[in-house]
């Protein structure tokens, strides 16, 4: 069992559509979380970054981490063809305990 | 502030030749990594360095693998000798010394094909 699991999708939604992206974990340990946003031929950017469990929102973005079911989500509102990407869940025990990716979700916004 | 710099960003090379990749992190920032990310995969860390020593080098496959970072700033990688399954992006990352795990910055990256 891969610690970090994340469909890959591709995901196809319409414009202004609500987008879901979820990861589950198998490492307790894990306690920050992150989301990275990919382009095609370019290097991941971080688009929210949370320590522990809770929600954090960052304009039309949402993060969610529900650490007794192991799980965190990323939700888009009013989703944009510009939004069309890789999304990579991302983990960590914290301090300089390497940093786990999933395997990414491919989204394409259709406009 | 200028961003992670890498070279070359592509390279197409014969299996058992050699390749060797350059990273130059953001001013800076103490702590270096190298990622693999074969297709259709997330990014796997190979190595990490802070200022120019090792932390963790546990998924470096040594035996044709090596890196090092001089004088704490730039990086170079490489692959001696190359095998079609490393056939992937390498990216490099930086990230400051008190930075958490979601400070990192990650170049462009090279994409390598072994052929």
């Amino acid at each position: 069992q891969k610690e970090v699991e994340q469909d890959p999708g591709p995901l196809s939604v319409p414009e202004g559509a609500i987008v879901s992206l979820n990861c589950t974990y198998s490492n307790s340990a894990f306690q920050y979380f992150m989301w990275y946003r990919q382009y095609s031929r370019k290097g991941p950017e971080l688009l929210m970054y949370t320590y522990s469990s809770g929600n954090k929102e960052d304009g039309r973005f949402t993060a969610q981490v529900d650490k007794s079911s192991k799980y965190i989500s990323l939700f888009i509102r009013d989703s944009q063809p510009s939004d069309s990407a890789t999304y990579l869940c991302a983990m960590s025990g914290g301090g300089y305990q390497k940093v786990t990716f999933g395997t990414g979700t491919k989204l394409q916004v259709i406009p | 502030e200028a961003g992670v710099a890498q070279s070359p960003r592509y390279k197409i090379i014969e299996k058992r030749q050699s390749v060797a990749f350059w990273c130059n992190p953001i001013s800076g920032h103490a702590t270096l990594y190298w990622y693999q990310q074969i297709l259709g995969q997330g990014p796997k860390l190979l190595i990490q360095f802070q200022n120019n020593g090792v932390v963790d080098d546990s998924q470096l496959p040594k035996d044709r693998f090596s890196a090092e970072r001089l004088k704490g700033v730039d990086s170079t990688l490489k692959i001696q000798p190359a095998k079609l399954e490393d056939s992937a992006v390498y990216l490099c990352a930086s990230s400051p010394l008190a930075g958490g795990p979601g400070t990192q910055y990650f170049g462009p990256g090279t994409r390598l094909t072994v052929l």
